[in-house]
């Protein structure tokens, strides 16, 4: 089975420039996560999905994130403007019970 | 809010030796899960090993185990017999459990492992 698919795993970008992560769950996964890993702030949840609804929406630094669940299998968090604090390591990661969730490779983010 | 504590930014074992993770935990809740990942250096988050609250068995997944003191709200993950292939980033976590619905992690800052020959 096909885990958590993310895309791209490495982006390059300049400040300013949009930025669209990709992420797809696990085939009957009805619930998705976002996260942020940084030096500085370590692992933190930026948003979850259940069954394609924003759930807790808290941890979005500010409203140059946004982020989308279409349907079941696609989510996308897009960053616009981009900063250069906005480096980091992004993870998606999807789950079906309450407990165990499965981590995508992450998305490596630089802006110059 | 929930909080996670690993005061042990690094460690280091010999290889075929058992070594033990530290994390503290803080929480209001009642009914949550404490879960332990690994990530190597390809930067995957790996699931070790996951403990209920509600269950007084500490769990184990072959050579990891857990001493779960839900009175003193620690969490520690003990490595037995430590091979090469368990050099990595560890991360203790916290989840709460809803009724339903999915919740989110928190994490700890991490303990770096480094497992020597």
């Amino acid at each position: 089975d096909a885990g958590v698919i993310q895309s791209p795993r490495h982006e390059v970008t300049e400040m300013g420039q949009e930025v669209t992560l990709r992420c797809k769950p696990i085939s009957g996964h009805n619930s998705l996560f976002w996260y942020r890993q940084t030096m500085m702030r370590g692992l933190e949840l930026l948003i979850y999905f259940n069954n394609n609804v924003p759930i807790d929406d808290s941890g979005m630094p500010e409203d140059r994130f946004s982020a989308k669940m279409p349907n079941a299998s696609f989510s996308t968090l897009k960053i616009q403007p981009s900063e250069p604090r906005d480096s980091a390591v992004y993870f998606c990661a999807s789950s079906w019970d309450t407990s165990i969730q499965y981590f995508g490779p992450g998305t490596r983010l630089l802006v110059l | 809010a929930q909080t996670v504590t690993q005061s042990q930014p690094e460690m280091s074992v010999q290889e075929a030796e058992t070594v033990t993770l530290s994390c503290t935990y803080d929480t209001s809740e009642n009914n949550y899960y404490l879960f332990w990942y690994k990530q190597p250096p390809s930067r995957q988050m790996i699931l070790v090993i996951r403990q209920e609250a509600y269950k007084q068995q500490n769990a184990t997944e072959n050579r990891f185990s857990v001493n779960f003191q839900k009175a003193a709200k620690s969490f520690s993950l003990k490595i037995s017999d430590s091979q090469l292939g368990d050099t990595a980033m560890y991360f203790c976590a916290f989840m709460k459990i809803n009724t339903g619905t999915a919740s989110k992690l928190t994490f700890g800052t991490g303990t770096r492992l480094q497992v020597t020959l």
